[in-house]
């Protein structure tokens, strides 16, 4: 079984320009989940979608942070524009969804971002 | 989510048992202990979770106090690619999609 798939695996950008991060989760997996990870520290939820519908996005910086999962499939997540403070590991996650008993979070490698 | 409290750092001998205890004092009787690990430049990983009974599989054992105040994941024979960093998360299961909290975790070495 193919895990999460993300991409690009590093991107080096300037501050104010913009990035984006590409995350393909397991097939069928309906529960999609997008983490900050600083160096140091755990990761932090920004935001979880349920298909292609928004669950919660409590903690995403919404005044340059923005997410979309159009068809409930594939999602991409968009950093515009960037601060340096943005400089970390993007995780992207999936499991298979609310009506599931068993709804690990698979994780994938992650996108490492760094902000100059 | 309940917090969790774990201790920073732990060093281990390649083949001995790695025991990383958790503390959890407020967990409430619907929460699970999770354990979750990372490997350096690696997504987490899910290891083992349970409610009280005492739980193993392939990978670990996680032992739960009878007053669920703590718990202690073990990894029987600790090689090389066991160093890492570890998380215990309190959350609830079942179905639904339940957030992970993460802490710090403990980075465990495993030293040759």
């Amino acid at each position: 079984e193919a895990g999460v798939a993300q991409s690009p695996r590093y991107k080096i950008i300037e501050k104010r320009q913009s990035v984006a991060f590409w995350c393909n989760p397991i097939s069928g997996h309906a529960t999609l989940y997008w983490y900050q990870q600083i160096l140091g520290q755990g990761p932090k939820l920004l935001i979880q979608f349920q298909n292609n519908g928004v669950v919660d996005d409590s903690q995403l910086p919404k005044d340059r942070f923005s997410a979309e999962r159009l068809k409930g499939v594939d999602s991409t997540l968009k950093i515009q524009p960037a601060k340096l403070e943005d400089s970390a590991v993007y995780l992207c996650a999936s499991s298979p969804g609310l009506t599931s008993s068993y709804n690990e979070q698979f994780f994938g490698p992650g996108t490492r971002l760094t902000v100059l | 989510d309940a917090k969790t409290t774990q201790p920073t750092s732990m060093d281990c001998a390649e083949g001995r048992a790695a025991n990383l205890p958790c503390n959890h004092s407020t967990i409430s009787g619907n929460e699970y202990v999770y354990w979750y690990r990372q490997i350096h430049s690696q997504g987490p990983q899910y290891i083992i979770h349970g409610l009280k009974n005492n739980e193993t599989n392939e990978m670990a054992s996680l032992i739960i106090t009878e007053d669920r105040k703590s718990s202690t994941l073990i990894l029987p024979h600790a090689t090389l690619r066991d160093t890492a960093v570890y998380y215990c998360i309190v959350r609830l299961s079942g179905a639904g999609s339940y957030q992970l909290t993460f802490g710090k975790g403990t980075k465990l070495s495993v030293i040759p």
